[in-house]
């Protein structure tokens, strides 16, 4: 089952606009991952937050993680066409588990 | 990118077949992973390694067997292939430190599956 539920399935948004992706989880986490998935390609790791920090930056992207809602966000900023693609979220456990969600598609029209 | 390759890359098969998928890495990175990609569905672990010969259960093990003889490469086993098994299936590996899961992990372009 899954743990890490984004929302929304799916965003379309301009060049220029700024992309917020949603994950939300059930269980206590130890870190929160996002990837971007290309159509046909793997995931492509973008940023690692641990359970104690709250928010995390790395170029155009802001990572925000609050442990007492369960919940992280993913946004882009400044978007670009060649940020279509999938994202997803994935919550490790202390247990050596990790679960993905089901992932937003995003599409960025030039 | 890392040094990560999947074969096949594309594979169609009978059911009740045996296959088996390889996923091979230059990083000599400690963990392996295999994991299945359904629509739907996001990620779903199959198995995973933290070591030569050293390989645990994940979320969806069951009709899958892996093997690790060598630190870089693990391969994934359908014993016998069913049509559930359908699927696009994808290699990862994360550096030793602080654990499996507490790591980035990077991922090969995978393999697609069909069972017909």
């Amino acid at each position: 089952s899954q743990q890490g539920e984004e929302d929304p399935q799916a965003l379309s948004i301009q060049e220029g606009e700024n992309a917020t992706m949603n994950c939300s989880y059930k269980t206590s986490i130890n870190n929160l991952q996002w990837y971007r998935q290309n159509s046909g390609r793997g995931l492509v790791h973008l940023i690692l937050i641990r359970s104690n920090e709250r928010e995390k930056h790395s170029g155009r992207l802001r990572v925000t993680l609050d442990t007492s809602k369960k919940s992280s966000s993913l946004l882009i900023t400044a978007s670009r066409a060649a940020d279509t693609a999938s994202y997803f979220c994935a919550t490790g456990s202390n247990n050596n588990d990790m679960r993905f969600g089901a992932g937003t598609r995003l599409t960025v029209k030039p | 990118d890392a040094g990560i390759t999947q074969s096949p890359r594309h594979k169609v098969t009978e059911t009740g077949t045996p296959v088996t998928l390889r996923c091979h890495q230059t990083e000599n990175h400690r963990y392996m992973y295999w994991y299945r990609q359904d629509p739907g569905h996001g990620l779903r672990l199959i198995h995973y390694s933290y070591g030569v010969k050293d390989t645990d259960k994940g979320e969806v093990s069951d009709g899958y067997s892996v093997s690790r003889s060598k630190t870089e490469d693990f391969l994934l086993t359908l014993e016998s292939a069913t049509s559930s098994q359908t699927s696009v299936y994808f290699c990862a590996i994360s550096e030793s430190g602080t654990g499996a899961f507490a790591q980035p992990q990077h991922f090969g372009d995978g393999t697609r599956l069909s069972i017909l």
